[in-house]
């Protein structure tokens, strides 16, 4: 079965743009959680939703805001992009709901998306 | 405020020599556990996690983890590392604040 599939896969933004970056999950998965993995931060829990509800939100300004569709499909925004947001943005989905994105069983990430903001 | 510390940022083993990664974490009460493993070539994988009972656990790919409370520590083992073991791996947690910390990560190198 097909894995979990994020588009694009790279990116390149200018400061000030909004991007938005899409994430489908395995099928029959109804559980996306979105991380932002940068050399400085490290990897960190942005958002989590199951069945088009978002079940949980990292530490994050309101810059970042995340949807889910009836499909399961989830797709993540960010405005007004700052030098800093550049960065890989990953996805995972799940059956179950996790654990502010930490799963409570198998978990499937995507490749990831590479954004960067010049 | 919950944190999780990774200590080594950088290990290297010989192939077939066992492997321990540390975890230490700071937080009131027992949190739940989780260790990921990130491959250049594999993404980001879940190993194994801990929420109660046992406190040696077992996960995929041969590796083990043991949560000691006394410690606060969650260390990942292996008794014989394989050259596809070669990635970083990650301690994370999370707590009943609703909220998930990722350790800063270690870099494992694996000698032939």
């Amino acid at each position: 079965k097909a894995g979990v599939t994020q588009t694009p896969r790279y990116l390149i933004k200018t400061r000030g743009q909004q991007v938005t970056l899409s994430c489908s999950p395995i099928s029959g998965h109804r559980s996306v959680s979105w991380y932002q993995q940068t050399p400085g931060q490290g990897l960190q829990f942005l958002f989590e939703y199951f069945s088009e509800t978002q079940r949980n939100k990292g530490n994050f300004p309101g810059r970042f805001s995340g949807r889910q569709f009836s499909n399961s499909r989830s797709e993540m925004n960010v405005s007004t992009l700052e030098l800093g947001d550049s960065a890989l943005y990953l996805c995972a989905s799940s059956l179950a709901p996790g654990l502010a994105g930490l799963s409570t069983d198998t978990q499937y990430f995507g490749p990831g998306t590479r954004l960067t903001v010049l | 405020a919950q944190s999780v510390t990774q200590p080594d940022i950088h290990i290297t083993v010989s192939e077939g020599a066992s492997l321990e990664l540390r975890c230490n974490y700071s937080y009131g009460a027992t949190p739940y556990l989780f260790w990921y493993v990130q491959s250049p070539g594999q993404g980001l994988q879940l190993l194994l996690k801990y929420f109660s009972g046992d406190t040696l656990v077992q996960g995929i790919k041969g590796f083990e983890a043991e949560f000691k409370r006394s410690q606060s520590s969650f260390n990942l083992r292996k008794p014989s590392v394989h050259w596809s073991d070669a990635a970083e791996y990650f301690c994370a947690v999370y707590t009943n604040a609703g909220k998930s910390t990722f350790g800063d990560g270690t870099t494992l190198t694996v000698k032939p």
